[in-house]
């Protein structure tokens, strides 16, 4: 069985100031993990991937994301926070064998404050 | 190319009443899925279709039917709303790869 903890349901960061976002998951097969983004009133866009390459994931907008088997985790990161980034993020797990099905984590809901 | 689109955008039903949300999508994909969100909750699967001419049941499949009516399309139906079936519903198709393509979603209301 998979599952996915997105450890703060909401994060709070000024303009121009670093992002982390936090996901812990659970997968009984080699997993693929994905970070979602979800701007108000939209559907959701693919920030990055990882599938068992590289275990640190560059994706769009400036964001990336480092895979640590040993600590089960997948945290999301930005240098420095723009407005544009505020938005609810997914952290999504996908097992590698068989046919994949994807499992969401709850959300976390970055606000950006100038 | 439009990707995945979704109709309609917003819809409100009596309690009771039917209807059909539809999904296109114009990437080739073999795989079409569709999902609620819902509060705090993520999204959670109701059906899915690895390939044309085939449908399984997802997570939450209660009080839903779907078609896939070609690799195109691929509909879902309310048959008898029902309150707890307000919802944001996001239809998404997936290339060979893991990685899926949502649609922009269809916001309904159930009163």
């Amino acid at each position: 069985a998979q599952s996915v903890t997105q450890l703060d349901s909401h994060v709070s960061v000024s303009e121009g100031t670093p992002v982390l976002l936090r996901c812990n998951y659970s997968s009984s097969y080699s997993p693929s993990l994905f970070w979602y983004v979800q701007h108000p009133n939209k559907g959701l866009q693919l920030l990055l991937k990882y599938t068992s390459a590289a275990t640190l994931v560059k994706g769009i907008n400036g964001f990336e994301a480092e895979f640590k088997k040993s600590e089960t985790s997948f945290h999301l990161t930005k240098p420095s926070a723009h407005m544009s980034d505020a938005a609810e993020y997914f952290c999504v797990v996908s097992q590698n064998t068989g046919f994949q099905k994807l499992v969401f984590g709850t959300g976390t809901r970055l606000l950006v404050s100038p | 190319n439009a990707g995945v689109t979704q109709t309609p955008k917003f819809q409100v039903l009596k309690t009771g009443q039917s209807m059909t949300l539809q999904c296109a999508q114009d990437m080739n994909h073999n795989s079409m899925y569709w999902y609620r969100q819902d509060p705090g909750m993520g999204l959670r699967l109701i059906y899915y279709s690895a390939s044309e001419g085939t449908t399984d049941k997802g997570e939450v499949p209660n009080g839903y039917n779907v078609s896939r009516l070609n690799k195109r399309e691929f509909s879902l139906r309310l048959e008898s709303a029902a309150p707890s079936q307000t919802s944001v519903y996001f239809c998404a198709s997936r290339l060979a790869t893991n990685e899926q393509f949502f649609g922009p979603g269809t916001r309904l209301t159930v009163l």
